[in-house]
């Protein structure tokens, strides 16, 4: 089977950076996507490795290297919005784009 | 451009009786998504289509549970009969159904069954 793990909280102060970890058991998948949300609203799509490597997208970057599992999403400047939680995700090989969540991990900004 | 549309946003009714969640995915996309979200479970794929077709209904819970695709543009998501256990958020989503493409999620239906 499939199985993500992310650490269940962080907390962070106001301009700092932080990371979140996500390590997963699987094979035969596209790649490793990241998701925001904010308390009560839906989920939205941040940034997608389909590659080994960094992507970034402003604030936030993300990494993926397959060879140990593993990937991250990195947020640099924290601001206060930044307080949500962070689901990563994998795409399954053949699957129509069905995404496999982690537990998600949520993030505390604190001033 | 419209999002993916759920409704009702809300909904609170007493154990037993039937519940249908409507969706509306973004126009073009062809694969669509339900979603439960528990703190205990977390977010839970419940069923997918692809064109119309489902596809993986592995992570629907008991028999009670039941959904339909008739066309493109519209899904129902449909509890018969409902018990307080169900008491969740459901989300939609929907997407291009190829690889490296986001999937976009409605607002979410918030469940209370008394």
């Amino acid at each position: 089977g499939q199985s993500l793990e992310q650490p269940s909280e962080v907390t962070a102060v106001e301009g700092a950076i932080v990371q979140i970890n996500c390590t997963y058991q699987t094979s035969g998948f596209y790649g490793l996507s990241w998701y925001q949300q904010h308390d009560g609203g839906a989920p939205t799509f941040l940034s997608y490795n389909a590659l080994d490597g960094l992507e970034e997208t402003g604030r936030f970057s993300s990494f993926l290297s397959r060879s140990d599992s593993y990937g991250y999403l990195l947020l640099q400047e924290l601001q206060m919005k930044d307080s949500a939680s962070y689901f990563c995700a994998v795409e399954i090989y053949n699957q129509g784009g069905k995404l496999i969540f982690g537990q998600g991990t949520e993030l505390s900004v604190k001033p | 451009d419209a999002g993916v549309i759920q409704s009702p946003r809300h909904e609170v009714t007493e154990m037993g009786q039937e519940v249908t969640l409507r969706c509306k995915p973004i126009s073009g996309h062809n694969s669509l998504f339900w979603y439960r979200q528990t703190m205990m479970r977390g977010l839970e794929l419940l069923i997918y289509f692809n064109n119309n077709v489902p596809i993986d209904d592995s992570g629907m819970p008991e028999d009670r549970f039941s959904a339909k695709m008739p066309n493109a543009s519209f899904s129902t998501l449909k509890i018969q009969p409902s018990e307080p256990r169900d008491s969740a958020v459901y989300f939609c989503a929907s997407s291009l159904g190829s690889s490296n493409q986001p999937q976009h999620f409605g607002d979410g239906t918030r469940l209370s069954i008394l």
